[in-house]
């Protein structure tokens, strides 16, 4: 199995919601990340986390809560979200470290109203 | 902060060899490149990964210069399907590890 899982695929949310996005991978990856692409730019990063512990956050607001209940999950927390988080949200994993292969989910497609 | 610069976008036809090429000046010095294609709502794809000189997969090869300062992706005969964005993906040495992503080079294939 060399795939990461998202879900869900589609989200739309009101600014006062609360929503997850879960991530999930069974390569044994230690590490996992989550990224942020808005249209017809690069994926940017959020954050990093290596051996389920946060490693990098990439001054992110707090309105968004990363959490790595285990070695294969992944999930991040959105709360009262702005119409400009609207974006692509991917997931990738790789073995350990930062500069091995990432393997990338096909994303949630977030819409904030 | 340094960044890496790609073209936005090259165009091609069926059949012919595509190179693109990276500037990463600030890589890290043990840093590897990467490259990874992404098609419309989905997450990048792996396509090729060095460190210097040349790499060679099944898909693709990498160029490396000797100095590190910039790469090239080389794509032989491509097809419809290749038409992608495309990114090289560096560690910088920014005093911090960080993953960034290049600014991405659109390859449209035609027939």
């Amino acid at each position: 199995d060399t795939e990461v899982t998202q879900t869900p695929k589609h989200l739309v949310m009101g600014m006062t919601n609360k929503k997850s996005l879960k991530c999930e991978q069974h390569m044994g990856h230690r590490a996992m990340y989550w990224y942020k692409q808005k249209a017809k730019k690069p994926p940017e990063l959020m954050f990093v986390y290596s051996y389920e512990k946060l490693s990098i956050n990439e001054s992110v607001p707090s309105r968004f809560s990363p959490e790595c209940p285990n070695s294969s999950l992944l999930n991040l927390h959105l709360h009262a979200l702005q119409p400009e988080d609207s974006a692509l949200y991917l997931c990738a994993s790789s073995q350990e470290g930062f500069l091995e292969k990432l393997f990338f989910g096909s994303g949630t497609q977030l819409s904030v109203l | 902060l340094a960044k890496t610069t790609q073209p936005i976008s090259m165009d091609s036809y069926e059949g012919q060899e595509v190179n693109i090429t990276c500037s990463h000046n600030n890589i890290a010095t043990n840093d590897y490149i990467t490259w990874y294609q992404q098609f419309p709502s989905q997450g990048p794809r792996f396509i090729i990964q060095g460190y210097k000189t040349k790499v060679t997969n099944e898909v693709a090869s990498l160029f490396i210069p000797a100095d590190r300062k910039s790469s090239t992706l080389s794509l032989p005969r491509v097809s419809l399907s290749d038409t992608a964005v495309y990114y090289c993906l560096v560690a910088l040495d920014t005093g911090r590890r960080a993953l960034t992503f290049g600014s991405g080079t659109r390859l449209q294939v035609q027939p």
